[in-house]
Parts: structure tokens; C-alpha cells; sequence
């Protein structure tokens, strides 16, 4: 299995909301990312977890909160979101350390924030 | 302050000509380069990697190119076809301070072959 899947693939939600977005892999890997991406924009880094601790938070709202409960899944818990958090959301999960240059990446979620 | 750059947006190629995708970085950190392709309702797609202490790795169609003097890589796709159209984003990684390795990606060309 070399698929990362995401669910869900479109999630609309109001700003008093409180939703989560999935990830799961099956290739034993170790390291999972999430990123942001904007149209027309590169994705940007936000979460890194290594062997289910976090190592990487690029300084990231609260209102985004990441959660790796086993080495397969990683979430990410939104509350409060503002409307220019509308962005897809991609998850990634790559080999731990200096094995793990490659990443490999899920569909993504596109969230809009109403 | 952009690290990774990719300076034009756009490319468009015949089919069966060769596409030319090129990106510059400014970190001399940087030690492990990649390319991915993205579809709009798809995330991004591994394509070709290559470490500084290379120069060029040649997958198949792709080629990537490591000018490590002039902070400069290429990926050619030779020959092009109508199915390479899509966004491709440069990455550059490096080992943060953590430990963990992250990358910075290009801001992307997106890349239209033309039947």
C-alpha cells in the first residue's frame, strides 16, 4: 500500500465549528506532515510528527491542533477558525530521519471557513 | 523572503519537444533537492530527487540537473506529452534544527503541452 488517504476530500464549516481533518498511511513510515496550500501558491509547512511525537511547528495558530495518536494516523482538530483559513489542507508521511527525503502526499482536504 | 524560487509561472511546449522547468534557492543548506507534478484536485506527485553530491539523476523521461555553484536546478522532461500538463513545484530540504528534515517548496510552473 503506497497511499496516503485523506477524508474528508471537502469540508465546509462555520467559524464556531469544531471539525477534524484524517490522515492515514500503510507504508510503515514513520514521519507525517501537514502542510497548507493556498491557490497558486506552494504548500506550506505547518506540522511535523516524528515516531508520533510532534518535532516541527512552524508557528502555527492555536486554533490548529495536530494529533498523532498512532504511527498510521494523524489528525488535525480546527476550532475557530477565521475565513482565511479556507486553504487544501495536505497531509504527507515520508521515512524518519535521513532515509525519509522523499514525501509522499495525500489528496487533501479543501476546507472553506464560512 | 523566498528561499526557493521557480521564476516563470508558465510553460508551454509542444508534444514530443523537450520542457525545461527551472528553479533557483539562495540556502547552501540545502542538501537534497526534489520535483513533484500536481493535478488541481490531487496532492502533489513524487517525481525525481537528487542529492548535492550529484549532479544530474535521470529517471525515464526526467532528467534533474544540480548546479550546486550557481543554486541552480532543472528538471527536462524529454519527449514531452499532453499528460505532463500540470503545476510542478521544486522542493529543497535540509536538516532543521530538530533534527527533522522539511522542505521549502518552489512557488511552481505550470506546464502545458500542447497536442
Amino acid at each position: 500500500d503506497t497511499e496516503v488517504t485523506q477524508t474528508p476530500k471537502h469540508l465546509v464549516m462555520g467559524m464556531t465549528n469544531k471539525k477534524s481533518l484524517k490522515c492515514e498511511q500503510h507504508m510503515g513510515h514513520r514521519a507525517m506532515y501537514w502542510y497548507k496550500q493556498k491557490a497558486k501558491k506552494p504548500p506550506e509547512l505547518m506540522f511535523v510528527y516524528s515516531y508520533e511525537k510532534l518535532s516541527i511547528n512552524e508557528s502555527v495558530p492555536s486554533r490548529f491542533s495536530p494529533e498523532c495518536p498512532n504511527s498510521s494516523l494523524l489528525n488535525l482538530h480546527l476550532h475557530a477558525l477565521q475565513p482565511e483559513d479556507s486553504a487544501l489542507y495536505l497531509c504527507a508521511s515520508s521515512q524518519a530521519g535521513a532515509g525519509g527525503r522523499e514525501q509522499f502526499f495525500g489528496p487533501g482536504t479543501r476546507l472553506t471557513v464560512l | 523572503d523566498q528561499q526557493v524560487k521557480q521564476n516563470s509561472p508558465s510553460l508551454s511546449v509542444q508534444e514530443g519537444r523537450i520542457s525545461i522547468l527551472n528553479c533557483d534557492y539562495t540556502n547552501s543548506m540545502f542538501d537534497y533537492f526534489l520535483w513533484y507534478k500536481k493535478y488541481p484536485t490531487e496532492g502533489p506527485t513524487f517525481l525525481i530527487s537528487i542529492s548535492s553530491i550529484k549532479d544530474k539523476n535521470e529517471d525515464g523521461r526526467f532528467t534533474v540537473f544540480l548546479n550546486k555553484s550557481a543554486k541552480h536546478l532543472s528538471l527536462h522532461i524529454v519527449p514531452s506529452q499532453p499528460g505532463d500538463s500540470a503545476v510542478y513545484f521544486c522542493a529543497a530540504s535540509g536538516r532543521g534544527t530538530s533534527g527533522t528534515y522539511k522542505y521549502i517548496f518552489g512557488t511552481g510552473t505550470r506546464l502545458k503541452v500542447l497536442a
